[in-house]
C-alpha cells in the first residue's frame, strides 16, 4: 500500500537558519506529492506539491523536489523565521487506480523557530 | 472569497448528545470533505461529497452521519460518540472531484470533546 515517511520532530531551529525536513514514500506507479502546513489552532493549506519525477515545487521560500530514483520528497528552506512555526506534512495521491482521491499523510513535523 | 469556515470552533459533549458540524463554502467548490484528526496525528479520511452526492465513505461509524443540503454547505450529525471520537474535525472542499490532481482548501476546524 501507499506510505509516507517524514522525520521525527520536533525540529527546532534559530532565526535565518536552514531547515530541511525529510520525506520518503511508498507506492505503485508514479503518485503526486506535497507538503501541507498546519499553523497553531488553524487547518492545513497546501504550501507546494509535484505531480512527477523531477518536478521541483516551491512557495514562499520552501522547495521540494521528486525524486524518484530515491523515493524522496525533502522540503527545504534557506533561511527560516520565527512565522514558520508550523507542523509540516507530507502526503502523497495515487493518479491511476483504486483509492485515487486519497491523500495519506505523514505523521507531520512540528517545526519551532526561535527569534 | 477562499476561506472553508467552520462552526462551532470548539464543541463539548456528553455521550447521548446530538450535535451537528457545520461546514460552509462560497468559492463554488463542487466536492466537500470531512476529515478527523486526532492529536499529533495526520488527518484521515472520514467522507467525501462529489456534486452534493456521498461518493466515499471511509468506514466510518454510523454514529457520524454526513449531510450535504446544498453546494455550498455540508453537516456533519453527531450521535451516541465515544470519548475516543474526541478529535480536530477538518472540513475541506476542492473546485475539482477527487482525484483529478485537485487542491483542497482546508478550514481552522471544529476541536469536539466526547465527555
Amino acid at each position: 500500500g501507499n506510505s509516507v515517511t517524514q522525520m521525527e520532530g520536533p525540529v527546532t531551529l534559530s532565526e535565518e537558519a536552514f531547515l530541511t525536513i525529510n520525506c520518503t514514500y511508498t507506492a505503485t506507479g508514479y503518485p503526486s506529492l506535497f507538503w501541507y502546513v498546519q499553523y497553531p489552532g488553524e487547518g492545513l493549506q497546501l504550501l507546494l506539491k509535484a505531480t512527477k519525477a523531477d518536478d521541483k515545487g516551491s512557495n514562499k521560500g520552501f522547495e521540494a523536489t521528486y525524486r524518484k530514483e530515491t523515493t524522496s520528497f525533502h522540503l527545504e528552506k534557506g533561511s527560516v523565521q520565527v512565522s514558520d512555526s508550523a507542523v509540516y506534512f507530507c502526503a502523497l495521491r495515487r493518479n491511476s487506480g483504486g483509492s485515487n482521491y486519497k491523500l495519506t499523510f505523514g505523521k507531520g513535523t512540528l517545526l519551532t523557530v526561535n527569534p | 472569497d477562499t476561506e472553508v469556515t467552520q462552526t462551532p470552533k470548539h464543541l463539548v459533549m456528553g455521550m447521548t448528545n446530538k450535535k451537528s458540524l457545520k461546514c460552509e463554502q462560497h468559492m463554488g467548490h463542487r466536492a466537500m470533505y470531512w476529515y478527523k484528526q486526532k492529536a499529533k496525528k495526520p488527518p484521515e479520511l472520514m467522507f467525501v461529497y462529489s456534486y452534493e452526492k456521498l461518493s466515499i465513505n471511509e468506514s466510518v461509524p454510523s454514529r457520524f452521519s454526513p449531510e450535504c443540503p446544498n453546494s455550498s454547505l455540508l453537516n456533519l450529525h453527531l450521535h451516541a460518540l465515544q470519548p475516543e471520537d474526541s478529535a480536530l474535525y477538518l472540513c475541506a472542499s476542492s473546485q475539482d472531484p477527487p482525484g483529478t490532481n485537485e487542491k483542497l482548501f482546508f478550514g481552522s476546524g471544529t476541536q469536539l470533546s466526547v465527555l
